[in-house]
């Protein structure tokens, strides 16, 4: 079956700009994850949505950075007045439930350089 | 979050086995041991998880100490496929634990 897919698979952007990056989970899995991986660093925790809701935006690291899901499916990461820094791979993942055993798939990412 | 400590890379021959050591010394009872991989330029990739018992998938098999506080994966015959990068997420259960937390991870090169 589909896995979890993103796009766009690459996206260069100059500073000041907003993007817009998108992912479609696997079909009946209700959790989602956003989560970035800047060069030479670890992954790190944006935000996770159980359906349509987030219970944890914790790592979101600005106020310009928001994420919606809808129809407990599709997801957008919306980034604000982009800044260099924000240069990084966005992954998205999805499980099927919520536990602590349960696995994450992930999508291949998206890559965006900020000029 | 407990913390996982591992080496930062290794080196095996192909198709010999590896043994990927994690330390976890602060691992709660209820904490569960996952592993994930991430080959260069993918997303990472689900390998295994355990809590008490050792555990074998068709990818590697993950042995847990006696007192939980390590584990090791277990390649049983790694390929050139197999190298990546190996993490050791501790992941408690229920609800307020669903984000995976990334260490540095151990980079695997398998030697042709």
């Amino acid at each position: 079956g589909a896995g979890v897919s993103q796009s766009p698979s690459n996206k260069v952007t100059e500073k000041g700009k907003d993007v817009e990056l998108r992912c479609d989970p696997i079909s009946g899995h209700t959790a989602l994850y956003w989560y970035r991986q800047s060069l030479g660093q670890g992954l790190e925790f944006l935000i996770y949505f159980q359906g349509n809701s987030a219970p944890d935006k914790s790592g979101l690291p600005s106020d310009r950075f928001s994420a919606e899901r809808t129809g407990g499916s599709v997801s957008t990461l919306t980034i604000q007045r982009t800044q260099q820094e924000d240069s990084a791979v966005y992954l998205c993942a999805s499980s099927p439930m919520v536990v602590g055993g349960n696995e994450q798939f992930f999508g291949p990412g998206t890559r965006l350089t900020v000029l | 979050d407990a913390k996982t400590t591992q080496p930062n890379s290794m080196e095996s021959n192909e198709e010999e086995p590896v043994h990927l050591p994690c330390n976890h010394s602060t691992i709660s009872g209820t904490d569960y041991i996952h592993w994930y991989r991430q080959l260069p330029s993918q997303g990472p990739e689900y390998v295994i998880h355990g809590l008490t018992s050792n555990v074998n998938n068709r990818m590697a098999s993950l042995a847990i100490a006696e007192d939980r506080k390590s584990s090791t994966l277990i390649l049983h015959r790694a390929t050139l496929r197999d190298a990546a990068v190996y993490y050791c997420i501790l992941r408690g259960p229920g609800f307020g634990n669903e984000k995976l937390t990334f260490g540095t991870g151990t980079r695997l090169t398998i030697i042709p």
